[in-house]
């Protein structure tokens, strides 16, 4: 069965660092998001990609945080530097077109000490 | 006002019951409806999704939407300890390119 895969799972950093995270979305998906989830909260979508093309970064910090999908398939979300309150879980997700359902990565759990 | 909201529980009922998780979103517009389950500490997994009007039934899980009242709902029947997770609910909304809008989800427990 697809599935999306993500790396690292977990990640400990200290603050000030930067740290990356990796993204391979299920074959054929156009469409791929990147979330932010901090514990009792719903997803928060950071960025969205139209193969590779970003269509939606509105809520993403963007003096601290970048992402690319150079090549429309895989995508890398970057930090730089982290701080104590990017402590949570990333979740990379991708869906066959914008608007239909979405499939989740493992997500990668980040604690910035 | 919050796009979409859902009570965030604990909601508990004893094993072999019916759960029912409900959903309000704030938008006519809202066009697609989705049901997630997010065990702890795991990514959500998509259990249903939904986007006319009536009921959708996939094994133990039915999704009920109702455009009208702007709610929709997932029943569990016959719940299992398993099924104790965290239920999201996401709409999309047409005017905002699709765009997905979570909940805070409902935590739910069977009690064996």
């Amino acid at each position: 069965e697809a599935e999306v895969a993500q790396s690292p799972r977990y990640k400990i950093t200290e603050k000030s660092q930067a740290v990356a995270f990796w993204c391979d979305p299920i074959s054929g998906h156009a469409t791929l998001y990147w979330y932010r989830q901090i514990l009792g909260q719903g997803p928060e979508l950071l960025v969205q990609f139209q193969d590779e093309s970003v269509v939606d970064d509105s809520q993403l910090p963007k003096d601290r945080f970048s992402a690319e999908r150079l090549k429309g398939v895989d995508s890398t979300l970057k930090i730089q530097p982290a701080e104590l309150g990017d402590s949570a879980m990333y979740l990379c997700a991708s869906s066959f077109k914008r608007g239909v359902e979405q499939y989740f990565g493992p997500g990668t759990r980040l604690t910035v000490t | 006002q919050k796009e979409v909201e859902q009570n965030s529980g604990p909601l508990s009922v004893p094993e072999g019951a019916i759960a029912s998780l409900n959903c309000t979103y704030s938008d006519r517009g809202s066009q697609s409806f989705f049901w997630y389950r997010q065990y702890s500490g795991k990514s959500p997994e998509l259990i249903m999704f939904i986007y006319s009007n009536g009921d959708k039934e996939d094994g133990r899980f039915t999704a009920q939407l109702n455009k009208a009242s702007q709610y929709v709902s997932l029943l569990i029947r016959d719940s299992q300890p398993s099924d104790s997770a965290t239920y999201l609910c996401a709409v999309t909304l047409f005017e905002s390119g699709n765009q997905f809008y979570f909940g805070t989800g409902t935590s739910l427990t069977v009690i064996p």
